[in-house]
Order: structure tokens, then C-alpha cells, then sequence
């Protein structure tokens, strides 16, 4: 069954310092999302991707989030500072939008900033 | 999009029948009630998703009474391994006009004891 996957699965960074984290949605899927959830609280949405362009944001998602779909399989979140309260399991979901709008989430990426 | 209200923890055994059922007194009409499943350190999962009456696949059922102000997942015979975080969500989708961003409650906490 394919599936989405999420690198690296545990991302460890300094205060201040740029980061990537990287997932791979389920092939021929059109909607792509990015979750956040802090240990112990809820999943929190930040922003959904469609025809390469956000479609929609939350709050926390402000000028030092981006995302972007570099080549037809990746899509990814940066951080451009990171800060203590980023630390958190990032979520990548991915959805087909034509027969099914399920959301299909991957593994998570586990980011801590010290 | 609709507040859900439901119960933060359930304990079941092994083999019972469990019955979750979340509020959502303002749901509109064009949102649809979608169920998923969480494990520890892992992304949500989708169980199920319906609009009115009743929606059952290999996994679970989704009672979902006329007035649509309330619904009630029913996990049929349970064993160790449902025990986990069980979001009841509310809110447009794909094909209802929203981009189906998904938002997450605290959610019940299910275990299951042998």
C-alpha cells in the first residue's frame, strides 16, 4: 500500500539555525498538507498545498515557515530560524482530491531545538 | 468550522464493543464528520468519514442521527492494539468546498485492557 514518507525522522538543531524536514506524499496525490503537533497536545494544521501554491494557512504558520514541491515527488517545510517553542512532531499528509479526499499522513518528523 | 465535544478518556476490554460519540451542535451543511486514529509517535489514521444516516467499513461504523448534531464511531469487538487517541472532526471537504484542512481536538483517549 503506498504511503507517506517523512525525513529525517528525528531532526536535532540550535536555536536560530535553518531547517528542512522532508516528505515524500503518495504518488499521484494533488493536496498536500503540513501538521504540527507539541508532546502532549493537539494536532495543530499549518498549511495546505494545491497546483503549487499554499491554499490555505493558520496562524502559526508566519514569515519563517515555507513550503515548497522542488521536483514532482518532494515536498517540503523550512524553518528559516527556529526557535524553542518549534520543537514538536511535524506531520506531512497528502490527499488524491479526485476519487478520495482522504488525508494520508506519514511517520512524522520529530524536530527538538535546543 | 463546528466545535466537537467529546469524552477525553474510555476504557474497554478486550473483545467489547465500543461506542465514541462526539457533539457538534453548529455543524453546517456542507461539513462532513471524519474519524482518525493516533498512536503514540505516529501520524493520525483515518478510520472513517459520512455525511448523514449510517457509513460502515471493514474497520468500524459511524452512526450519524437526522439532525447531524451529534455522531457516534462504534469499534466493533476491541483488542490491545486500539488502544490510542481516537479525533472526531468536522468540517467541509474537498469536494464540499474546503481544502479539507483538518482540525484536531484533544480527542478520546481509548485504552483497552485485557
Amino acid at each position: 500500500e503506498p504511503e507517506v514518507t517523512q525525513t529525517p525522522s528525528h531532526q536535532v538543531t540550535q536555536m536560530g539555525q535553518e531547517v528542512i524536514l522532508r516528505c515524500v506524499p503518495i504518488s499521484n496525490h494533488l493536496y498536500f498538507y503540513w501538521y504540527r503537533q507539541i508532546l502532549g497536545q493537539k494536532v495543530e494544521f499549518l498549511v495546505s498545498f494545491y497546483n503549487n501554491e499554499i491554499s490555505e494557512k493558520s496562524e502559526i504558520f508566519d514569515d519563517q515557515f515555507s513550503v515548497e514541491r522542488p521536483d514532482g515527488s518532494n515536498f517540503t517545510l523550512k524553518i528559516r530560524s527556529t526557535k524553542l517553542e518549534d520543537s514538536a512532531m511535524y506531520f506531512c499528509a497528502s490527499a488524491s482530491g479526485t476519487s478520495t479526499d482522504t488525508q494520508y499522513f506519514g511517520p512524522g518528523t520529530r524536530l527538538t531545538v535546543l | 468550522l463546528a466545535k466537537t465535544t467529546q469524552p477525553i478518556s474510555m476504557d474497554s476490554y478486550e473483545g467489547q464493543e465500543v461506542n465514541i460519540t462526539c457533539s457538534h451542535n453548529n455543524i453546517a451543511t456542507n461539513d462532513y464528520i471524519t474519524w482518525y486514529q493516533q498512536f503514540p509517535s505516529q501520524g493520525p489514521r483515518f478510520i472513517i468519514q459520512g455525511y448523514k444516516t449510517k457509513v460502515t467499513n471493514e474497520v468500524a461504523s459511524l452512526f450519524i442521527p437526522a439532525d447531524r448534531k451529534s455522531s457516534t464511531l462504534s469499534l466493533p469487538r476491541v483488542s490491545l492494539s486500539d488502544t490510542a487517541v481516537y479525533y472526531c472532526l468536522v468540517g467541509p471537504t474537498l469536494f464540499s468546498g474546503g481544502y479539507n484542512k483538518l482540525i484536531f481536538g484533544a480527542g478520546t483517549r481509548l485504552a483497552v485492557h485485557p
